[in-house]
């Protein structure tokens, strides 16, 4: 158990829809990151924040969005879903900005139909 | 071209066999170097961890980065069957964005 917990494990959706995933990182960790994995493109960086604000952005498209609030938590916000987005989401954290050590949480295996 | 280039197998291996899982990069700025372990339908888990150039030991496993050549290696010695999952190496640079790049994955079997 890395300590990085996600919710919820899975989600079915349709479509056009909205999800929210959520993120809390380990004890103490101030940077969170989101990767998506699928089986044609591997495991994708996302987007990072640290303490609250947004450190770096990769491969996120504009209808996804995230944010880290004050309890340190984070939100994957996925919008207009297509089924192109269907994959695991993971949340990473690690205790500074330069972490090189990530922990990865369980993932959210999201199915858009 | 990917930045980061690894063989997806499967590899398939008897119980007790030395294996070997390579990396090759083409970014010369990464510096830092892992190999993550990720079972069926779970999270990546961190194996090991190298900065730069040379060899880590932690147990039966072994990595080896070799930045002249930009191949990074990790050997497992004694391999169990609790060592099949789907490894992935990851790399960054020093300087800059600390997102990883990770490799596509390589799954293995050990048979007993």
């Amino acid at each position: 158990d890395s300590g990085v917990t996600q919710t919820p494990k899975h989600l079915i959706t349709a479509t056009g829809q909205r999800v929210t995933l959520r993120c809390s990182p380990r004890s103490g960790d101030l940077s969170v990151y989101w990767y998506q994995q699928s089986l044609d493109q591997g495991l994708q960086f996302l987007i990072q924040y640290y303490n609250g604000e947004e450190r770096a952005k990769g491969n996120i498209l504009e209808r996804f969005s995230a944010q880290q609030f004050p309890d340190l938590h984070s939100e994957l916000n996925l919008s207009s879903l297509e089924l192109g987005d269907s994959a695991l989401y993971f949340c990473a954290s690690s205790p500074v900005a330069g972490g090189d050590t990530q922990y990865f949480g369980p993932g959210t295996r999201l199915t858009v139909l | 071209q990917k930045e980061v280039e690894q063989d997806p197998g499967p590899l398939s291996v008897p119980e007790g066999a030395i294996v070997s899982l390579n990396c090759t990069y083409s970014n010369s700025a990464f510096q830092y170097f892992m190999w993550y372990r990720q079972y069926s339908r779970k999270g990546p888990e961190l194996l090991m961890y190298t900065y730069s150039s040379g060899n880590k030991e932690d147990g039966r496993f072994t990595a080896q980065v070799d930045k002249s050549s930009k191949y990074i290696s990790l050997f497992i010695r004694d391999s169990q069957p609790s060592d099949s999952a789907t490894y992935l190496c990851a790399m960054r640079p020093i300087q800059g964005a600390q997102k990883l790049v990770f490799g596509q994955g390589t799954r293995l079997t050990i048979n007993p």
